[in-house]
């Protein structure tokens, strides 16, 4: 199937710094992609809806000063977590949709923010 | 969005079949049915979908009531490797935005 790549696959940073997180479709465009949060022992949450050549969407009770995210081109969207926070550490996974029928998701970035 | 009901977690031998239910009783009619698992610490991933049918691939099997209340996903042959979260998610829009229950714990034994 497509493949969907984050990188990096782990960061740990230090409070007050910021963080960014590469989402890259390898052999298909996507001119949306999907940001998602998971905290242990819970399920995926969509944070936002990334758009190419406009303005991301974000889910209700995500900063979106926060949490930037630009979607440069047709394979490449990126999420820049700013001034983090020991709260922000989370598992953050990327989806792009592919052929209106799947979603193909990144490996994920762990985050640990100290 | 359709509501999606499963149970927290089941066991399954190894080499025998795993059958996880989902409720989906608010489907609507243009509404897939599909299935995601995650294993520890990486992405979900794709496993099948259908809308009425029953449908077969390479890892699983989808059987979906006729009333589409409700379905079950059968891995054939369970192995050590199927061991994780498997969702089932009863919404799909075009543009692949996806909402995740809480899922199904499978722990595959020996």
């Amino acid at each position: 199937g497509a493949v969907v790549s984050q990188h990096p696959s782990w960061v740990i940073c230090k409070s007050g710094t910021s963080v960014k997180i590469e989402c890259r479709s390898l052999d298909f465009q996507a001119t949306t992609m999907f940001w998602y949060r998971q905290f242990p022992k819970q399920s995926l949450m969509l944070m936002a809806t990334s758009n190419e050549g406009s303005k991301a969407t974000y889910e209700q009770g995500v900063e979106k000063d926060k949490f930037l995210i630009n979607h440069a081109s047709l394979t490449l969207s990126t999420l820049t977590v700013t001034s983090a926070h020991p709260e922000d550490s989370s598992f953050y996974i990327c989806s792009a949709p592919f052929d209106k029928t799947e979603a193909f998701f990144g490996q994920g970035t762990r985050l640990t923010v100290v | 969005d359709a509501k999606t009901t499963q149970p927290p977690s089941m066991d399954c031998a190894e080499g025998r079949a795993a059958n996880l239910p989902c409720n989906h009783s608010t489907i609507s009619g243009n509404e897939y049915v599909y299935w995601y698992r995650q294993i520890h610490s990486q992405g979900p991933q794709y496993i099948i979908h259908g809308l009425k049918n029953n449908e077969t691939n390479e890892m699983a099997s989808l059987i979906i009531t006729e009333d589409r209340k409700s379905s079950t996903l059968i891995l054939p042959h369970a192995t050590l490797r199927d061991t994780a979260v498997y969702y089932c998610i009863g919404i799909f829009t075009s543009y692949g935005k996806l909402t995740f229950g809480q899922g199904t714990i499978l722990t595959v034994h020996p």
